[in-house]
């Protein structure tokens, strides 16, 4: 079985500070994390992925990721937020082990970011 | 690279008739397609998955008679909303994955269509 925890439903932050979007997951095999970024009324955008190699994980945008394996940890990170960040964000996992090639979508954490 | 068109981006239709909803991936080829539905301020919805020329697999509680989906080519997979009732309004959006172990297996998504039945 595999999930993933978004624990925010909003996070608010003031533009130019550095923004985190927390995800937490669980699967029996390898992880592969995924963030997507959606905008209103629009698909969702891949931002970036964890497969394996280097822990800080670096996508779109400016973007990253840190995975902390001992943490079962995918933290969406950026140093200095923008308002035109502000949007849907969506952290994905699967098994990477073979299991279940379908991914486990979050139920998403909207940012908000203020001028 | 890896893009995923869908068409129309918005249909409104009366209630009681079909809509077809056609997804392509532009740029790769796509073994793998999955349909989402999405509610407002919701995540979204796994409805089905569908490989290339096999039938779609439906997601508990998705009526498979009433969405009806062809995965026909690597590059095009259609949902088609049959009879639709207004419960049946939502924001649908589909995925594509490609081959696996290449650049392009990441789910990659279409900019959605929001479907209005009257």
């Amino acid at each position: 079985a595999q999930s993933v925890a978004q624990p925010e439903d909003q996070v608010n932050v003031a533009e130019g500070n550095p923004l985190t979007v927390k995800c937490t997951y669980s699967v029996s095999g390898n992880p592969y994390l995924f963030w997507y970024v959606q905008y209103p009324n629009r698909g969702l955008q891949f931002l970036l992925k964890y497969i394996t190699g280097d822990n800080l994980v670096k996508g779109s945008y400016g973007f990253e990721a840190e995975f902390n394996k001992s943490q079962t940890s995918f933290h969406l990170k950026k140093p200095s937020a923008l308002v035109s960040d502000s949007a849907l964000y969506f952290c994905a996992v699967r098994d990477g082990s073979g299991g279940s090639y379908i991914p486990t979508f979050g139920r998403g954490t909207s940012l908000i970011v203020h001028p | 690279g890896a893009v995923v068109s869908q068409h129309p981006s918005r249909v409104i239709c009366k209630s009681g008739t079909s809509v077809k909803i056609e997804c392509r991936s532009l740029d790769f080829q796509a073994t793998t397609m999955f349909w989402y539905r999405q509610f407002p301020k919701q995540s979204l919805m796994l409805m089905a998955t569908s490989n290339e020329g096999s039938k779609a697999t439906y997601e508990q509680g998705v009526e498979k008679d009433k969405f009806l989906i062809n995965h026909a080519s690597l590059t095009l997979s259609t949902l088609t909303v049959t009879s639709a009732h207004p419960e049946d309004s939502s924001f649908y959006i589909c995925s594509a994955r490609g081959l696996a172990g290449t650049s392009t297996d990441t789910q990659y998504f279409g900019p959605g269509t929001r479907l209005t039945v009257l």
